[in-house]
């Protein structure tokens, strides 16, 4: 059990338009989510906490309006990338935690955005 | 402030044990995860430790932690070529928030 996937898992846009990427529990609720973002080589940096059925909370330094979470669903958030950018390229992984094991993420397999 | 250093890489022969080292600054770090990445994936958790805990076994997995001196350390028995990747260190205080390090790349050779 404890299955995340995301989708899509790549995806290749023109600079200017918006993204959207799922991450999903398939055999879970997760009241908690999270999104990260991870550069070449580097380690994941947490972009924002996702919470079901209240507004997400980003990290500092993160743009909420350029990055639109909804966490709309117990299995379901999203995460949209606002007329993106090619310095927006990145590899973007969520995790989720399953209720009543607080201290235990799940990944997801991860999305690879390129913005040409 | 927080912060988690692992070396950057490690080189070791198919059927030889391997030890990724980490270190944290977090005195009140509650649980310390080791994490599997594979190219282009996410991230495979492959155990954790309660900071309560000085080591745990978990098939050819093997976790000390030095509570005092704040290192981790992972131990692959008999590591195997699929073993290859990068292997990232997290800490947490407990609910959510992982600080990770930048991970160390792992490669078996034959």
């Amino acid at each position: 059990g404890a299955v995340v996937s995301q989708h899509p898992s790549w995806v290749i846009c023109k600079s200017g338009t918006s993204v959207k990427i799922e991450c999903r529990s398939l055999d879970f609720q997760a009241t908690t989510m999270f999104w990260y973002r991870q550069f070449p080589k580097q380690s994941l940096m947490l972009m924002a906490t996702s919470n079901e059925g209240s507004k997400a909370t980003y990290e500092q330094g993160v743009e909420k309006d350029k990055f639109l979470i909804n966490h709309a669903s117990l299995t379901l958030s999203t995460l949209t990338v606002t007329s993106a950018h090619p310095e927006d390229s990145s590899f973007y992984i969520c995790s989720a935690i399953r209720d009543r094991e607080a201290d235990t993420q799940y990944f997801g397999p991860g999305t690879r955005l390129t913005v040409l | 402030g927080e912060d988690v250093e692992q070396s950057l890489f490690l080189s070791v022969r198919e059927g030889d044990s391997s030890v990724i080292n980490c270190t944290y600054t977090d005195s009140s770090s509650t649980y310390l995860y080791w994490y599997k990445q594979e190219p282009g994936a996410g991230l495979q958790l492959l155990t954790y430790i309660f900071s309560n805990m000085d080591m745990k076994q978990d098939q050819r997995l093997t976790v000390l932690l030095n509570k005092k001196d704040k290192h981790l350390s992972l131990r692959i028995a008999d590591t195997q070529t699929g073993d290859s990747a990068i292997y990232f260190c997290a800490e947490s205080r407990g609910y959510s928030t992982l600080t990770f390090g930048k991970g160390t790349m792992l490669l078996v050779s034959p």
